[in-house]
């Protein structure tokens, strides 16, 4: 069962452009968690936001939460070369027991 | 050196043969899981594990088995019985049973191919 949907499937930018993937998600929610996935490579944690929090921020990331909507955004800015890779949402299972994942947006970042 | 070790990277099933996939860590974590990922359909869930001598089926569980005898060590092993096996398999860990709220470490993946 696929709890989350990333949105756009793929997405192409230049370097220095933002980047923003959505994720939604379908029954309620203690937390939200965006992974990464470089070609190839395992996932690699970038972010979790609970569900009584609205926004958050790490370094160049900023992720925003809407319960009411069952939404959620990346935002990626000044995107960089580096960062093209897979982008996945990831949510609890209803028992809590273990994260299930969504298709992934690829972002592609030229220089 | 901590972390999650899967082996091999590459592997080869001919028509018919079982292959085991390893997956060990060093995190001292509770819960291990493994996903596939195939092309476009993102990661899905096929066993976890929360506790050692222990471990539930995920949404595709079919032709696939595991074990737990270690809490260091979570071996999966791709049955004849699974009808398309071509995939990246990816083992991951969580420090506590129970993945709420909690951030999962993953393994490099193996790349199981049918020839």
């Amino acid at each position: 069962s696929q709890q989350g949907e990333e949105d756009p499937q793929a997405l192409s930018i230049q370097e220095g452009e933002n980047a923003t993937m959505n994720c939604s998600y379908k029954t309620s929610i203690n937390n939200l968690q965006w992974y990464r996935q470089n070609s190839g490579r395992g996932l690699v944690h970038l972010i979790l936001i609970r569900s009584n929090e609205r926004e958050k921020h790490s370094g160049r990331l900023r992720v925003t939460l809407d319960t009411s909507k069952k939404s959620s955004s990346l935002l990626i800015t000044a995107s960089r070369a580096a960062d093209t890779a897979s982008y996945f949402c990831a949510t609890d299972n209803q028992a809590g027991t273990a994260l299930i994942f969504g298709k992934g947006t690829t972002l592609s970042v030229s220089s | 050196d901590g972390g999650i070790t899967q082996s091999p990277k590459y592997l080869f099933r001919k028509e018919g043969q079982n292959v085991t996939l390893s997956c060990e860590q060093n995190l001292n974590h509770d819960a291990m899981y493994w996903y596939r990922q195939d092309p476009g359909q993102g990661l899905r869930l096929i066993y976890y594990s929360q506790i050692v001598n222990d471990f539930q089926k995920g949404d595709i569980a079919e032709g696939y088995s595991v074990s737990r005898e270690k809490k260091e060590s979570f071996p999966l092993t791709v049955t004849s019985a699974q009808k398309n096996p071509t995939a990246f398999y990816l083992c991951a860990t969580t420090s506590r049973a129970g993945a709420r709220g909690t951030e999962a470490f993953f393994g490099q993946g193996t790349r199981l191919t049918v020839v």
